[in-house]
């Protein structure tokens, strides 16, 4: 079964890069059927895609965070990493990456557990 | 980008109700909708993918209905389990968005 998990620093200073690792296990990350993505969500709030990739394809990035965010894939050790540059506190959030099926109405059918990531001076 | 809009924003209901929920898309998004289901502190499972058919795994109670830009989520006998927040998402074209999200609480 399809596992991800999150990693990296829950705490940043203002102006820093967030930089998340997701890790996948129980299957292949290099099948161009799928799509790997990140999410957020703020606190009491809702969810906001930032942004995907897949192996064959290069990343696509939400409008919003376009100028800040940078998506990669690294298939040999089967992760993928998301990095957002000169965060605010607008940036606290819990980040989740989750795989997309891109041959079955693109449904997020695999989600990492999530981790909160707190900007704070 | 496609709005998506939810309604209501919460509700209160009692095991064994049925449930609708709605979600509207700002353009036509053919029947590129998914719904997800939410507990607190956890990440969101989907449940409905393609407006209508149900993942593998999630009990038969869900259905959801819809094409174009007017969708529903149904839970057609309310368990102790399905109180929780619900999202829809439209994957018709990136960026990926969702509703703001509809909270199931016990009455």
């Amino acid at each position: 079964q399809m596992q991800l998990r999150e990693s990296g620093p829950g705490l940043l200073k203002p102006s820093e890069t967030l930089s998340l690792t997701c890790i996948v296990s129980g299957g292949s990350i290099s099948s161009g059927s799928y799509w790997w993505n990140w999410i957020r969500q703020p606190a009491g709030k809702g969810l906001e895609w930032i942004g995907r990739i897949s192996t064959s394809v290069s990343a696509s990035y939400n409008p919003s965070l376009k100028s800040r965010v940078t998506i990669s894939v690294d298939a040999s050790n089967k992760q993928f990493s998301l990095k957002l540059t000169s965060v605010t506190a607008a940036d606290t959030a819990v980040y989740y990456c989750a795989r997309e099926d891109g041959t079955s109405w693109n449904r997020l059918d695999s989600w990492g557990q999530g981790t909160l990531v707190t900007v704070s001076s | 980008d496609i709005q998506m809009t939810q309604s209501p924003s919460s509700l209160s209901a009692s095991v064994g109700d049925r449930v609708t929920i709605g979600c509207r898309a700002s353009q036509s998004i053919n029947s590129y909708l998914n719904w997800y289901q939410q507990k607190p502190g956890k990440a969101p499972n989907v449940l409905i993918y393609g407006a209508s058919s149900l993942q593998t795994g999630v009990p038969s109670r869900f259905s959801g209905s819809g094409s174009g830009t007017d969708f529903t989520l149904t839970i057609t006998s309310l368990q102790p389990e399905d109180f929780a927040t619900y999202y829809c998402q439209q994957s018709y074209t990136t960026p990926w968005t969702f509703g703001q999200g509809t909270k199931v609480e016990i009455k």
